[in-house]
Formats: structure tokens, sequence, C-alpha cells
């Protein structure tokens, strides 16, 4: 079984500051690791994922995503923040082949001017 | 890419009546197709997994009379909502795996917005 635990529901950064959202996830086989962004009323984009390889990351819009085995992490991070990052951030994992993405809570970025 | 079309995108609908959402993949496969129900300000909590040509699995909690799921074909899948109540009103998404090339992720279509009135 897998689970996913995202640390803050909300995030507040000051354009042009780091930010870092943070996520751990617990899996009982080897963990697909994927975060999405998702703006209001709207569905799920990707920004990266992990399956194997490279554990160094990089998405879209900047972002990049770390996967760290020993402290079951997968951090999202962009070096400076923009005004149009300001969404609901999902972690999600899955165990690979047809099992489904099981989701955490979500964090909710704002940003500031 | 592989693209999802999900529609309607909102639904206004009376309470007792039903509803379906249809879930199409335009440009793949699809062997394996999930549904999500969102609520607002929520996570994405998923509701049945729907492989093409045979029943849907639902999870704990969900009720497959109230939610029936159809998977007839490798690029579509429907939810319909029976007699909808209040609180059905959500925020659904579907989501599908790519039959040839599974590690290419999970596309998700654009949500449906369910209001029942």
């Amino acid at each position: 079984a897998q689970s996913v635990t995202q640390l803050g529901s909300h995030v507040s950064v000051s354009e042009g500051a780091l930010v870092l959202l943070r996520c751990n996830y617990s899996s009982s086989v080897p963990p697909y690791l994927f975060w999405y962004v998702q703006y209001p009323n709207q569905g799920l984009q990707l920004l990266l994922k992990y399956t194997t390889g490279a554990t160094l990351v990089k998405g879209i819009n900047g972002f990049e995503a770390e996967f760290k085995k020993s402290e079951t992490s997968f951090h999202l991070t962009k070096p400076s923040a923009h005004m149009s990052d300001a969404a609901e951030y999902f972690c999600a994992v899955s165990g690979g082949g047809n099992t489904p993405l099981v989701f955490g809570k979500g964090t909710r970025l704002s940003v500031i001017a | 890419g592989a693209v999802v079309s999900q529609h309607p995108s909102r639904v206004i609908c009376k309470s007792g009546t039903s509803v379906k959402i249809e879930c199409r993949s335009l440009d793949f496969q699809a062997t394996t197709m999930f549904w999500y129900r969102q609520f607002p300000k929520q996570s994405l909590m998923l509701m049945a997994t729907s492989n093409e040509g045979s029943k849907a699995t639902y999870e704990q909690g969900v009720e497959k009379d109230k939610f029936l799921i159809n998977h007839a074909s490798l690029t579509l899948s429907t939810l319909t909502v029976t007699s909808a109540h209040p609180e059905d009103s959500s925020f659904y998404i579907c989501s599908a795996r790519n039959r040839i090339t599974s590690s290419d992720g999970y596309t998700f279509g654009s949500g449906t917005r369910l209001t029942v009135v």
C-alpha cells in the first residue's frame, strides 16, 4: 500500500524567493512519485515524475524534485517564485503498473508581491 | 502528448436525476481508467478503477449502484451518478493509463463540476 504526507497545507512565499513544498511517502514497493499542480476549477497538470534512474528530476516551469529513498521524501523546489506559481500542489505515489495514484492532501502555494 | 477529454466540464442537475460524465482518451488506448472525487479544498479521493471490458473495482465506501462506471472500449469510460443528491455535488476527475507505454504515467481529464440542486 502507498500513502503520501504533505507537510504544510499552506505555504506563502515572496515573489523571487525559494519555493519548497514537502512530501514524504510510504510504499511497500519501489515507488513512482509525481507532483501535480491544480489551478481553481481545473484538472491536474503534471509538473514532474520519478520512476527510476536519476534521483533529481527536473520538471516544467522551473520546478524540480529529488527522490531521497533514505528519507522517503520527494520535496518540490523552485529557485525563484513567480506570481503565476500560486496554485494547489499535490504529491502522489503509485506502485507502478496499473495501480492508481494516491494523493497527498495538497499544499496551497501563495506568492506575495 | 497523451490527451484525455472529459465532458461535461460543468453540470447542474435536479435532485433525483442521473448525470453521465464521459472520459475519452483521444490519442492513445487506455486499458485502465481511474475515477476520483474532489471536495472543495480537499485532495483527490479514488472512487474506482475501471478496466476495459470488465467490471469496475470500487473503493471502500463508494456505492457501486450509485456511481455506475462503464469502460466499454479502450478509449471511453463513463461515470453515471444515479439519483443524484446535493451531497453528491463535487468535482469529478478521470485519469487514464496508456496501454502501450504505461511508464508514461497518468493523464488526467479536466474535471467535471457537478452541482445537484
